[in-house]
């Protein structure tokens, strides 16, 4: 079975700076890899969404940006944080074999201060 | 219009009772829908699909309708375990790309 690795769990950093939040999966090939974040209080938003290497569809402007450099590694990136950035960031797989079904990483939770 | 909308709650129901939430979708194309649990500070996990025919898993149990564009989710025999926020997930799949849009979630508090 699919495995997704996150981290790290928490991550506090100043306005202003770079961000890079990494997502690897094992356990399955040629996935589709998404991004959400979940505001404070609120609903799940998709970011970003790959079918495959160096494929990103975006799905709202914003301040963030993301790369998919390898099949199973996907990675979440700014270059200057706003404070409107913190939230929980979960990273997810659509894996083929079980049947559409969505599975999330741990997440991390990413305070800008 | 939200593409996927749910009564945020939240649902205080005692022990033993059944509870039901309801989750309306925009996208009269969406092709595949899904509950998830989400408990406080923990990513979502999949608690069931639905199927156009409805289905069951133990205690709870899924409902689809397409021609109101709905979709349920049941709970019976609810257990004090059963506190968590429930997401209604669908599934519009534009040419042919899967993106999964969330609710907002429906709080649901079991009191003993």
């Amino acid at each position: 079975s699919q495995t997704i690795h996150q981290w790290p769990a928490t991550l506090v950093q100043p306005v202003g700076s770079p961000l890079s939040l990494e997502c690897t999966v094992e356990g399955t090939s040629n996935p589709n890899l998404y991004w959400y974040r979940q505001a404070a209080g609120r609903g799940l938003q998709l970011l970003f969404y790959s079918v495959g290497i160096g494929q990103i569809s975006s799905e709202v402007p914003q301040n963030l940006s993301a790369s998919r450099p390898q099949d199973r590694q996907f990675i979440l990136s700014s270059k200057k944080l706003l404070l409107s950035d913190s939230g929980f960031y979960l990273c997810a797989i659509r894996d083929r074999i079980t049947n559409e079904k969505l599975f999330f990483g741990s997440g991390t939770q990413l305070s800008v201060l | 219009r939200k593409e996927v909308e749910q009564d945020p709650g939240p649902f205080n129901v005692p022990e033993g009772a059944t509870v039901a939430f309801n989750c309306t979708y925009s996208n009269s194309a969406s092709q595949s829908f899904f509950w998830y649990r989400q408990d406080c500070r923990k990513e979502p996990k999949l608690l069931m699909s639905v199927y156009s025919s409805g289905n069951e898993d133990g205690r709870f149990t899924a409902q689809l309708n397409r021609a109101s564009q709905y979709i349920s989710l049941l709970i019976r025999d609810s257990k004090l375990s059963d506190s968590a926020t429930y997401l209604c997930v669908v599934n519009p799949i534009t040419s042919g790309t899967y993106k999964y849009i969330f609710g907002t979630g429906t709080r649901l508090k079991v009191l003993a």
